[in-house]
């Protein structure tokens, strides 16, 4: 069963690139690696997603090196409203979804 | 904006009551999801389903039960409320295969009294 491990909270100045990195040791061949963002009360909200090198889009880069057995999503310049739950997936054709504990990221000013 | 929608937001109630959380998407999406999410918690998964007349159970043990007789609506209905079952519930769908980002609706909060 493939599960994700990441730090459990982050702190961050304003303005500073911020990258949490998931590690997936038993990642497989058709797994996609999936970034997902959650505020309080609310649904998670997808960020992005790979599956081998750099991913770019406008809020988010996701690096993944060759054996990709981890991620890191790095989010340039964070802000306040930055301050949420991000968790790392692996998106397979398979069924069961685990979003694990994810990273608490608290983005001071 | 994801098109899955979520009825009620907000559920306050007594113990034993029957309730159903509503949950419908208008994205033909086969693949539906229930999770379970305590504040400050991670996210369980409760059901899934893959296409209708399918439903599967999670990895958390739920006394809920789901049902999936059209595409767009999956369902959660608890028989009799307790408090332990005082929590979020999000639904989510996403399209079958291996990189279908996964929508979410805004979420169920259930209060059991």
């Amino acid at each position: 069963l493939a599960k994700t491990t990441q730090p459990i909270s982050m702190d961050s100045y304003e303005g500073q690139e911020v990258n949490i990195t998931c590690s997936h040791n038993n990642i497989a061949t058709n797994d996609y690696i999936t970034w997902y963002q959650q505020f309080p009360s609310q649904g998670p909200r997808f960020i992005i997603q790979g599956y081998k090198t750099k991913v770019t889009n406008e809020v988010a880069s996701l690096f993944i090196p060759a054996d990709r057995k981890s991620s890191t999503l790095s989010l340039p310049r964070v802000s306040l409203s930055d301050t949420a739950v991000y968790y790392c997936l692996l998106l397979t054709g398979a069924n069961n979804l685990f979003f694990g504990t994810g990273t608490r990221l608290t983005v001071i000013p | 904006e994801a098109d899955i929608y979520q009825t009620p937001r907000y559920l306050v109630i007594g113990t034993g009551k029957k309730i159903t959380l509503e949950c419908s998407q208008t994205m033909g999406h086969d693949k539906m999801y229930w999770y379970q999410q305590d504040p400050g918690m991670e996210l369980h998964l409760i059901h899934y389903s893959y296409g209708v007349n399918s439903t599967e159970k999670g990895d958390l043990s739920s006394e809920s039960t789901v049902s999936r007789i059209r595409t767009e609506h999956f369902p959660l209905t608890l028989e009799s409320a307790r408090p332990s079952h005082t929590s979020q519930y999000l639904c989510a769908s996403r399209l079958a295969g291996a990189a279908g980002e996964l929508f979410f609706g805004e979420g169920s909060r259930l209060t059991v009294l």
